[in-house]
């Protein structure tokens, strides 16, 4: 089974903290994603990465940056967290090619106060 | 925005199946057609897609029309556990998938 596992699963920080979330997938998937959910607005694409060291942005990358080091792990950086970016934070991979069925994590429920 | 269009709430009893429409009327021929669901708190889980062809799997089967203009998730014998938002998703290599707001499914004892 494709196993997507995200670091916490709630996460409460201050107004101007830097923020990780890290997010490790064990199928050799060379793609990964990073979406945010809030209510009312469904899932919306921060940033993806389609191979090591490569990143692009989303619909919503601003007030976020990434890393991806290794080709397993994704990381989601707040430089300074701000209350608007409490939310739910869903990460995903995928198999790259046509019909790729992204799997996603359990999610990381983050309240910044 | 969403490619699909569903219902945004549905009942089922328990043990009957559940069917769920999606309507995407715009969807192009190298489109897939995919479904997640999401329980309270969790991720999105992977549930079925196809291109065409009906699909069967463990948790459902997948029914698309013959001009894939519309598409049917059936759960064959709804359990309480299957209470969660059902997404559907047209979706294509190279592009992102867009989760519109879903089906909130409640299967009732």
């Amino acid at each position: 089974d494709v196993k997507v596992t995200q670091s916490s699963r709630y996460l409460v920080k201050r107004t101007g903290e830097k923020v990780f979330l890290e997010c490790v997938q064990d199928m050799d998937h060379e793609n990964m994603f990073w979406y945010r959910q809030d209510p009312g607005l469904g899932l919306r694409l921060i940033y993806f990465s389609y191979d090591v060291k490569m990143k692009e942005k989303g619909d919503i990358p601003e007030g976020y940056s990434v890393s991806r080091e290794k080709k397993e792990r994704f990381s989601l950086i707040l430089e300074s967290a701000s209350t608007n970016q409490t939310s739910m934070y869903l990460c995903a991979s995928s198999q790259t090619g046509p019909g790729e069925t992204q799997y996603f994590g359990p999610g990381t429920r983050l309240l910044v106060l | 925005d969403a490619k699909t269009t569903q219902p945004p709430s549905m009942d089922c009893a328990e043990g009957r199946a559940a069917n769920l429409p999606c309507n995407h009327s715009t969807i192009s021929g190298n489109e897939y057609v995919y479904w997640y669901r999401q329980i309270h708190s969790q991720g999105p889980q992977y549930i079925i897609h196809g291109l065409k062809n009906n699909e069967t799997n463990e948790m459902a089967s997948l029914i698309i029309t013959e001009d894939r203009k519309s598409s049917t998730l059936i759960l064959p014998h709804a359990t309480l556990r299957d209470t969660a938002v059902y997404y559907c998703i047209v979706y294509n290599y190279g592009q992102n998938f867009v989760f519109g707001p879903g089906t909130r499914l409640s299967v009732l004892p």
